[in-house]
């Protein structure tokens, strides 16, 4: 069964800082893709960055990256250069040869100024 | 603009009342499918569709239905809402068949059944 785990219920991040917001995988799938969306209080959610399994390299997008490391099977999101507007729920999510997405339980970030 | 629209918004019903909640995308998207989302338990997968008249349940389908007779349209039926239902929902869309291709949400629906 795949599973993705997101231990850090809340974080918090001074402005101008880097933050890691941590995720792990489990599945037994060969090929997958790793998806990070953010959830902003007003409720959309916002597809960020995506990392495929046979990627080498670690994916990003602007202040975003994803570090992935396959052995260990996670893969966190790192935000530089926080934000006020980075305050949001994120989720990890997963999507495996079925073509399903599952998400972790989502991690709450505040940004303070 | 490329997007997924759900609607209503926002919706308050009472206990058995059947109620719709639309959904459609502009993308041509094979994959549609609905979530539910509540506090510490992440998004579950209700129902999804591969294409029209291809629907399949997904982790928590009891008391919902769906029905895929337009690409664009993927529409979330309660035949009779409980209050276990109340929830935030999401219709989203993608590309079948590819790994790479992220999830388009629509923006949402909060319900509340009393």
């Amino acid at each position: 069964a795949q599973k993705i785990t997101q231990t850090q219920p809340g974080m918090f991040v001074q402005e101008k800082e880097a933050v890691t917001l941590d995720c792990t995988y489990d599945t037994s799938d060969q090929s997958y893709g790793l998806f990070w969306y953010k959830q902003p209080s007003s409720g959309e959610m916002i597809f960020l960055i995506y990392q495929g399994s046979y990627d080498e390299q670690n994916a990003t997008e602007g202040r975003y990256s994803l570090n992935f490391q396959k052995a260990r099977k996670s893969a966190n999101l790192v935000i530089s250069a926080s934000q006020l507007g980075d305050s949001a729920m994120y989720f990890c999510a997963m999507k495996g040869n079925t073509g399903k997405l599952i998400f972790g339980q989502g991690t709450t970030l505040q940004v303070k100024p | 603009e490329a997007q997924v629209t759900q609607n209503p918004r926002y919706l308050i019903t009472v206990t058995g009342k059947k109620l719709t909640v639309t959904c459609s995308q502009n993308m041509n998207h094979e994959y549609m499918s609905w979530y539910r989302q509540d506090p510490g338990l992440g998004l579950r997968q209700i129902y999804y569709s591969m294409n029209v008249e291809v629907t399949d349940k997904g982790d928590v389908p009891e008391g919902y239905k769906v029905s895929r007779k337009e690409k664009r349209n993927f529409p979330l039926i309660l035949e009779s809402p409980s209050p276990n239902q109340t929830s935030l929902y999401f219709c989203a869309s993608s590309l079948a068949g590819q790994i790479n291709s992220p999830l388009h949400f629509g923006n949402g629906t909060r319900l509340t059944v009393t």
